[in-house]
C-alpha cells in the first residue's frame, strides 16, 4: 500500500538548527503533497501543504520544497524549537496515502 | 466548530467479541476516512467515503472489518470477530474537498486481549 516513501525515520537536531525530511512518490497523478504533525495522544494535524505548480512553499519555519521531475518533496523546519518535537508524516493524493513518518526530536 | 469527534476513546475487549467505533465528522465535509495507525505499519488508509459513499476499501485487512456511512454526520467501523493483532489506534478524518486539509480526531486506542 505505501506509495509514498518517506527518510529519515528518526531524526535528531539541535535546537536551532535546520531539519530535513523527505518524501518520494510513486504516482505522478497525485496533484496534493501535505505534511502532518502529530504528537502523542493526538490525531495527525496539517503543518503544510504544497500543489505541483510550485516548487517551494513557505509558512514561518516551515517550508516545502517540491520537485516534480524527481518525484519528491521534502520538508525543512527552520531554527527547530524542542516544541517541534513530534512525528511528521507526508502524504500524497489522490486517496491520501501516508509516508511511514519520521520521529524528530530537537534537543534543548 | 467541535472538530471530528470519535468514540470511544479506548476501547479494551476479550478477543473474539464484536467493536463498534464511532465518527462524527465536521459538518460539511464530504469525504470521511478511517485509518489505522500502528508501530509496525505506520498510519494506514482503511477506506474513505465521499458524500456517505465508500470510494476506497482496499486497505481494509480483511472481511471482519466493515465500516458505513449512513448518513453524513455519522460513521461506524466495526471489527467482528476481533481479535488481538487489530490493537492500534484507529482514526478517523475528515476533508471538505478531495485533496484540502483533512481534520483529524484524537482516535481510539483499541486493546483486544
Amino acid at each position: 500500500q505505501q506509495q509514498v516513501k518517506q527518510s529519515p525515520q528518526s531524526l535528531i537536531v539541535q535546537k536551532g538548527g535546520i531539519s530535513i525530511i523527505n518524501c518520494a512518490y510513486e504516482n505522478t497523478a497525485f496533484d496534493y503533497f501535505p505534511w502532518y504533525q502529530q504528537f502523542p495522544g493526538k490525531g495527525p494535524a496539517l503543518l503544510i501543504a504544497i500543489r505541483p505548480d510550485v516548487s517551494e512553499k513557505k509558512e514561518g519555519r516551515f517550508t516545502i520544497s517540491f520537485n516534480k521531475s524527481a518525484k519528491q518533496f521534502s520538508l525543512h523546519i527552520m531554527d527547530s524549537q524542542p516544541g517541534d518535537s513530534a512525528t511528521y508524516f507526508c502524504a500524497a493524493s489522490n486517496d491520501m496515502r501516508f509516508g511511514a513518518g519520521t520521529r524528530l526530536t530537537v534537543k534543548p | 466548530d467541535a472538530g471530528v469527534i470519535q468514540s470511544p476513546r479506548h476501547e479494551v475487549t476479550e478477543m473474539g467479541q464484536e467493536v463498534t467505533l464511532r465518527c462524527k465528522p465536521i459538518s460539511g465535509h464530504d469525504y470521511l476516512f478511517w485509518y489505522r495507525q500502528t508501530m509496525m505499519r505506520g498510519l494506514e488508509l482503511l477506506i474513505y467515503f465521499n458524500n456517505n459513499v465508500p470510494i476506497d476499501d482496499s486497505g481494509m485487512p480483511e472481511d471482519r472489518f466493515s465500516a458505513k456511512m449512513p448518513n453524513a454526520s455519522f460513521s461506524t467501523l466495526k471489527i467482528q470477530p476481533s481479535e488481538p493483532r487489530d490493537s492500534a489506534v484507529y482514526f478517523c478524518a475528515s476533508s471538505q474537498r478531495r485533496n484540502q486539509p483533512q481534520h483529524f480526531g484524537d482516535g481510539t486506542r483499541l486493546s483486544i486481549l
